[in-house]
Order: C-alpha cells, then structure tokens, then sequence
C-alpha cells in the first residue's frame, strides 16, 4: 500500500510568489494535516481537516490556506511568500483524526524562497 | 497554551543505553507520541502513551506520568541506524493536533 505522497519533493520561489503544495493520504484515511518545520526545529501545526472541513488551524497568518477533496487529497496554498517561510512541509494522515491515531507522515515538500 | 522541552543533542555509543527526556505543559492532554526522524525523511511513529507507565516495544520503551507532565524514551543496544532526531509530541484536549517539542538529535557513535 502507497503512504502518504506529497508533491512536489521540493521546489525553489521568490518572495512575493505563490505556492501550491499537493498531498494524498493513505488509502481509507480521511483526516490530513499541515506541518512546517524549519531546519532544526520540531514541525509545527498549520492545518488539519477532516471530511473536507477544516477542524483547526495554527497560528499561521492568512496568507496560508487550504482546502481537502472529495477523494481526501489536500492542497496546502501559500500566497505573498516571505523568506521565513523557507521550510519542510510536511503532511500527516489518519483514519479519522482523534483519539489514539498516530498519523502517519509523507516525506514532505521542502520550499525555498529566494 | 502549550510548551514541550526535550534535550537538543545527545551522543551514545553502539550498543549502549540512552534516555530521552521530555517535560510538557499543555491545555488539556490526550496523549504523548513519540516519532524517528532521520536527516530528510518523513517523521515516523515509535510509540504512543496515554496512560502512565512504560510501554515497551523491542528495543524502544516509553514512559509516561502525566502528573509530572513528564516522559521518556528508552533506546537500548544502539545501532548505528538509530542515528537521527527524536521528536516529542503531545495531542491536546480536542482534535487531532500535535504539539512538537524542537526534537533532539541522537548521534550513534562506533
């Protein structure tokens, strides 16, 4: 069974651009999540939604985004890119999203902004 | 708001013993993971304590008593493989959300 896929593996924009990040969960998983995590640091929670709902947000500004599809793949959108938001992104699956689940992480989209 | 503080570094040589500490202060607790993260790769799952006590999995073990706010996690007969980061992590009250704590570095050494 395929993991959790992320695209692109990594990608190079210029401040003030904007970016699409793409994510396919695990089959039968219906819940996604959003992490970033800067070099050197733990990842730190953007996004999770469920049933195409979102259910929380971190403390990002708006110029981030997203939205879930009807077959549970995700896209995570940042507009006005600022050199601090060079990073690895990271998205997490599960079956539902609570409880005990562990989630279950894709390989990430490294982005660098120039 | 939560805070989760774990070492950033250690060093251990093959076939020893290392321990891990990881002290949090959360807004409601649903349970602590801890995940392996080696340099470029997804984070991926080692084990999961809700309750307090040791959860014992092959060479790995961790433990948990929410009362201190405090866990660990127990490498035992280390191999060089076992070289990466080790990341803390704690899901509040509602929701699926995990706090990260900032990881810590665990190098293997001959």
């Amino acid at each position: 069974d395929a993991g959790v896929t992320q695209s692109p593996t990594h990608l190079i924009k210029t401040r003030g651009q904007h970016v699409t990040l793409r994510c396919s969960p695990i089959s039968g998983h219906k819940s996604v999540s959003w992490y970033q995590q800067v070099l050197g640091q733990g990842p730190q929670f953007i996004f999770q939604y469920y049933e195409k709902e979102e259910r929380g947000r971190g403390n990002f500004p708006d110029r981030f985004s997203a939205r879930q599809f009807p077959n549970y793949s995700s896209e995570l959108n940042v507009n006005a890119l600022l050199l601090g938001d060079s990073a690895l992104y990271l998205c997490a699956s599960s079956l539902a999203g609570g409880g005990s689940e562990k989630l279950f992480f894709g390989s990430g989209t490294q982005l660098s902004v120039l | 708001g939560q805070n989760i503080d774990q070492p950033t570094e250690m060093t251990a040589t093959e076939g020893a013993i290392v321990q891990i500490n990881c002290t949090y202060q959360t807004s409601g607790f649903n349970g602590l993971f801890w995940y392996q993260q080696h340099a470029g790769e997804a984070p991926t799952f080692l084990s999961y304590n809700v309750l307090d006590g040791l959860e014992e999995k092959g060479r790995f073990s961790s433990f948990l008593s929410r009362s201190k706010g405090y866990s660990y996690l127990l490498l035992k007969e280390l191999q060089m493989k076992d070289s990466a980061s080790y990341l803390c992590a704690v899901r509040g009250a509602a929701g699926n959300k995990l706090t990260f704590g900032g990881g810590t570095r665990v190098l293997v050494k001959p």
